[in-house]
Order: C-alpha cells, then structure tokens, then sequence
C-alpha cells in the first residue's frame, strides 16, 4: 500500500539530546512537509520541501533542521536548541507544488524527560 | 501571509442534531480551501477540499463545506451528525502561489449516542 511511514511512533529523550524522526513516502510525492501538532494550537508547520535538495523553513523552524537527499525521504532533527520539544510531530506529502491536498503519516510522539 | 481561524474548539452534540463549524481564512489573492479530519487512534486525512468552480463542496461521509469568497469562509456542515462523527476537524487554507498549508487550531467535536 502506498503511503507516509513515520518512525519512531513513540520516542523519549533526555534533555540535550539530539533527535532525528524519519519520514518515507512511497507516493511518489514531490513535496513534503513537517507540521507539530499540540493541543488547542492546531498544526505548525517547521519546515518544506518542495524538491529534492531544497527545503524551506515554516513558521516555527527554530531548533529543528531537516535534510532532503532523496525524493521519497525527509528526516526531521529535533535539536537540543528547541526549547519545548515535546509534542506531536506529523509528516506530510502532496503530489507537487501546487497541488494542495496533503497525505499524512501516523505521527511520531516525542517526550522529553 | 495566510492564516486561519475556527471560531469553535470544542462542539457536543447529540446524534441527529445537525453541524456547523466555522473556519475563517486570510490570504491575499486566490486560496485553496481544507477540511481534514483526525479520528480518534486514526492519522489525519482529506473531508473535502475546494479549488474552483461550484463553492458547495461535497465530502466523504455526507460532509459538506461552502466556500463565501466575500466573507473569507469556509464551513463545514452536516444535517445530520452520527455518534462515528466524534473527530477532531481542521481547517486549512493554502494560497495557490504559497507552497504549503496553514491550519486552524482545530475543532474538537463530540457526539453523544
């Protein structure tokens, strides 16, 4: 079946750490995205990318970094710079730039202890 | 820049009452329009979505939004809710030259058997 995998489903960390989540898509989707997802703030979005080797900072990109080496591939790095790391991260893909409807991966929960 | 806003975070209802939830966008030229629901345990996927033509759109599970160009709205609406209803739903808006998404902070809706 076509869609996003996101790995861990369930992750903790101490504070400093770094951590990177993994998202794969296998839609063949060009762009992809990172959106954090707590209660009552809806989803915010970190960071895109639209093609391969490109990516763009979203509205709350402090403390994150991405890297986008191959299509079907956008890691997510939670750095030890994010102040509240906590939270719900989701991945997402659509099929170009310009076409709107977004397919979303099971998320990942990360707590930091 | 684009932004969304749904004017209600948490809506009860009982079965067979009927639904209306408001979501109100800014953006400054042509916009494409979301509604996304997450089920309980379930990963977030497409209501409906508007692009052009016909401002009554019609969704999966008799789901239905209107897009009013001159009130910058896009609700979502169902004559007649089911106890499968229970979600939580957002809004999402994307100007059709931005390259991502913005969401609302989501509505939670609860409907009691």
């Amino acid at each position: 079946d076509g869609g996003i995998t996101q790995s861990p489903k369930y992750l903790f960390r101490k504070e400093g750490q770094n951590v990177t989540l993994s998202c794969e898509q296998n839609l063949n989707h060009d762009a992809m995205y990172w959106y954090r997802q707590d209660p009552g703030q809806g989803l915010r979005l970190i960071y895109y990318s639209q093609i391969v080797n490109d990516f763009q900072k979203g509205d709350i990109a402090e403390g994150y970094s991405v890297s986008r080496e191959k299509k079907e591939s956008f890691p997510l790095t939670v750095t030890s710079a994010q102040k509240n790391p906590t939270a719900f991260y989701l991945c997402a893909s659509s099929q170009g730039r310009n076409t709107g409807e977004l397919f979303f991966g099971e998320g990942s929960r990360l707590t930091v202890l | 820049a684009q932004s969304v806003s749904q004017h209600n975070h948490h809506v009860i209802l009982s079965e067979a009452a009927s639904l209306e939830l408001g979501c109100n966008y800014s953006y400054g030229g042509t916009v494409n329009l979301f509604w996304y629901v997450q089920y309980p345990g379930q990963h977030l996927q497409l209501l409906l979505k508007y692009f052009s033509g016909d401002p009554l759109v019609k969704g999966i599970k008799g789901f239905e939004a209107e897009f009013i160009k001159s009130k910058f709205s896009f609700n979502l609406r169902k004559p007649s809710v089911q106890w499968s209803d229970t979600a939580e739903y957002f809004c999402a808006v994307r100007g059709t030259n931005a390259g991502k998404s913005t969401f609302g902070d989501g509505t939670t809706l609860t409907v009691k058997p």
